[in-house]
């Protein structure tokens, strides 16, 4: 079946602006985790929603960073006045919420701001 | 607070060599804890995992032990080939919440 996936695959935007990033996961999983890699690093969690509600968002970095998942399925992790330090590689998981819950990864999307 | 390391940053290999990856956490209570594969421009691939419970998991030619008390896990590769060249992350789920807790990852590069 199909995988996690993102959209879009690489973004370019200058400081200041707001960026949409959106992930869309394995059908059926009610979990689904946002992470942020920058280069040379492991990925460092964001959020983590258990359905419509964030179970988790004790990483994100401060307001400018926000996340939605009003349907219970795909997410959008919305970034106001965006600085560069926000490059990095942003990438979505979701699990089934049962069993050991394994984390499936989708591509990530490649955020570059100038 | 959680912190996992892994040793080394970086390893060079020639092809048929067997090769140990090493990952130590500073918490000992994590719920389960895996391996991961990355590839240039791709996302994760899961490779093993390891329940708190469990002491290792093997797959085809990979082998990961958990030494939960001691705060470390290995990943052995048997017969490396050039197919394995790629980053690998160890990353464990805390015995609280949901997230997982990466290393900074072993980029692994396998000569022919």
């Amino acid at each position: 079946g199909a995988g996690v996936s993102q959209t879009p695959s690489n973004k370019v935007t200058e400081k200041g602006k707001y960026v949409e990033l959106r992930c869309d996961p394995i059908s059926g999983h009610t979990a689904l985790y946002w992470y942020r890699q920058s280069l040379g690093q492991g990925p460092e969690f964001l959020i983590y929603f258990q359905g419509t509600g964030a179970a988790d968002d004790s990483g994100l970095p401060n307001d400018r960073f926000f996340a939605v998942r009003p349907e219970g399925s795909v997410s959008t992790l919305k970034i106001q006045r965006t600085e560069r330090g926000d490059s990095a590689v942003y990438l979505c998981a979701s699990s089934s919420g049962q069993g050991t819950d394994t984390q499936y990864f989708g591509p990530g999307t490649r955020l570059t701001v100038l | 607070k959680q912190e996992v390391t892994q040793i080394p940053a970086a390893l060079s290999v020639p092809e048929g060599e067997n090769l140990v990856l090493n990952c130590s956490f500073t918490d000992s209570a994590i719920y389960n804890l895996q391996w991961f594969r990355q590839d240039p421009g791709k996302g994760l691939t899961s490779l093993l995992l390891i329940q708190s419970s469990q002491r290792e998991q093997t797959s085809g030619r990979l082998n990961a032990s958990l030494d939960k008390s001691s705060g470390r896990s290995t990943l052995y590769i048997a017969a490396s080939q050039p197919g394995d060249s790629a980053t690998y992350l160890c990353a464990v789920r805390p015995g609280y919440g949901n997230k997982l807790v990466f290393g900074a990852g072993t980029i692994l590069r396998v000569k022919s």
